[in-house]
């Protein structure tokens, strides 16, 4: 059972924008910042967002994070089939002092 | 540009210790804005922060292994370390190593490539 709670799966068809939500509590997305990350199959995971919404070099802006209360959304707009990949959000959880993610999603460019 | 790789044995025995190293090039494992984690993913599930280091050796771990893990820093070989005790099946995964910063917010911005260890006899 992940901290962080997100959808298994999300699709959508090439061209379209998807959203991925992270949902969690005060004592971790409510107080600290978000990050995502992006795996593909038999690779390391990569990171994809920090702070909420700022995202490393060489990520395209199609990629966009935001952050309200205590959950966290992941936007992709102009999907493309090579999105395909499991994403996962992260943050810090003070009460525990530990790092926790979400159980990731699934996305399936249709 | 900074990489991290992992070496270790892939083949544990139940009850043993896993033992990994993380080797860092291309930057200052000494950086003090930085952080050194270790994360974990059971084959076909999700992520798990195991903890991390600090380049003074100050250390986080997760609460619920806590009591099996140890991370070290041997910052004259550029390297950090993770061993995790008493280990059953249910730590059979691919384990990464990470640079982990706590700048602003909590991030992991640069990762091995993983290396699988499976528990078993």
């Amino acid at each position: 059972q992940s901290v962080l709670t997100q959808p298994p799966s999300v699709s959508a068809a090439p061209g379209q924008k998807v959203t991925i939500s992270c949902s969690g509590g005060n004592s971790n997305i409510g107080n600290n910042y978000v990050s995502w990350y992006q795996q593909f199959p038999g690779t390391a995971p990569k990171l994809l967002i920090y702070d909420n919404d700022k995202r490393p070099s060489g990520i395209p802006d199609r990629f966009s994070g935001s952050k309200s209360g205590t959950s966290a959304t992941l936007a992709i707009t102009g999907l493309q089939t090579g999105d395909e990949a499991d994403y996962y959000c992260g943050t810090w959880e003070s009460r525990l002092t530990k790092g926790v993610f979400g159980g990731g999603t699934k996305l399936t460019v249709l | 540009q900074l990489q991290l790789q992992e070496s270790g044995p892939g083949l544990v025995r139940p009850s043993e210790t896993l033992s990994l190293t993380c080797t860092v090039s291309g930057g200052s494992i000494n950086n003090t804005d930085f952080y050194w984690a270790w994360v974990r993913q059971p084959p076909g599930k999700g992520l798990e922060w195991i903890g991390s280091i600090s380049h003074s050796g100050n250390t986080y771990y997760s609460p619920s292994l806590k009591s099996r893990v140890t991370i070290t820093l041997d910052t004259s070989k550029s390297q950090f370390s993770l061993q995790l005790s008493s280990v059953t099946a249910a730590d059979t995964a691919f384990y990464y190593c990470t640079r982990e910063m706590f700048t602003s917010g909590w991030d992991l911005d640069c990762w091995g490539q993983g290396t699988l260890v499976t528990v078993s006899s």
